[in-house]
C-alpha cells in the first residue's frame, strides 16, 4: 500500500526566503505525485504535479518540485515566499487505476507554511 | 468549464440530528467523486468514492452514508450525528483520464 509522509508539520520563514516543504512516498509500483495548497477555510487547490517526463515540474506562482525516484521524494521549494504563500500544503500520491480504486489519491498529513515579515 | 459546488458552507446541528450534504459538479461527464473529511492536524482522509451513478465504495466504517442519485451529484448522509463527525467536508472529482482530483469549497460541519 502507498503512503505519503510530510517531514514538517509547521515550516516558519520569513518574506523573500528560501523554503523547502518535503515529501517522502512508499510505493510498490510507479505513482503520480501532486502537491495541493489550501487557504485557510477552503478547499484544496492544485499547485503542480507530476506524471511522466520531466522530472522537475514547476507552478505558476514560483513553485517547483522535483521527483526523485531513487530517494522516493517529491520536495516542493520556491527561492523567494511571499507573505501569501502563508497556507497549508499536501503532498499526494496516486497509484493510478489498481483493481478498482479508480485514482484514489494518498495524502500526507499537511505542512503549514507560515511567511513572516 | 469544469466546476464543483458543495452547499451549505457551514452547518451547526446537534447531537443526534441527521445530516446532508450535497455535492454537484459541472461540466463533465462521468466524473470519479469523492468525499473526504479533514480533522485538524489529522490530514485528509476518504471516506467515499464512486465511480457512477449508484456505485458507492466505503473506505471507512462510521456513521455516515453515501448517495449518487445523479452523475453529478454526491450526497453524504447520517441518520443520527455524533460529536466525533465534526470537521470539514470535502468533495472532489476526478475525470476519469487524469490522475488528479479537484475539491469543492467545502462544508463546515459542527455538531455540539
Amino acid at each position: 500500500a502507498q503512503s505519503v509522509t510530510q517531514l514538517d508539520s509547521q515550516v516558519p520563514v520569513f518574506e523573500e526566503a528560501p523554503v523547502e516543504l518535503r515529501c517522502n512516498y512508499s510505493s510498490s509500483v510507479s505513482v503520480y505525485l501532486f502537491w495541493y495548497v489550501q487557504y485557510p477555510n477552503q478547499g484544496l487547490q492544485l499547485l503542480l504535479k507530476y506524471l511522466s517526463g520531466s522530472t522537475l515540474v514547476e507552478s505558476i506562482n514560483g513553485f517547483e518540485a522535483e521527483f526523485n525516484k531513487s530517494q522516493t521524494s517529491f520536495h516542493l521549494r520556491k527561492p523567494s515566499v511571499h507573505i501569501s504563500d502563508t497556507a497549508e500544503y499536501f503532498c499526494a500520491v496516486s497509484e493510478g487505476y489498481s483493481g478498482g480504486s479508480n485514482y484514489k489519491l494518498t495524502f500526507g498529513k499537511g505542512t503549514l507554511l507560515t511567511v513572516n515579515p | 468549464s469544469q466546476t464543483i459546488h458543495q452547499w451549505p458552507a457551514t452547518l451547526v446541528q446537534p447531537v443526534g440530528s441527521p445530516l446532508s450534504l450535497e455535492c454537484t459538479v459541472e461540466g463533465t461527464s462521468n466524473p470519479n467523486l469523492y468525499w473526504y473529511r479533514q480533522a485538524a492536524g489529522r490530514g485528509l482522509q476518504l471516506l467515499f468514492y464512486s465511480v457512477g451513478i449508484g456505485q458507492i465504495s466505503s473506505e471507512v466504517p462510521q456513521n455516515l452514508s453515501a448517495s449518487r442519485p445523479q452523475d453529478r451529484q454526491f450526497i453524504l448522509s447520517s441518520k443520527k450525528l455524533l460529536l466525533s463527525d465534526s470537521g470539514f467536508y470535502l468533495c472532489a472529482y476526478g475525470t476519469g483520464y487524469a490522475y488528479e482530483q479537484y475539491f469543492g469549497p467545502g462544508t463546515r460541519l459542527t455538531v455540539t
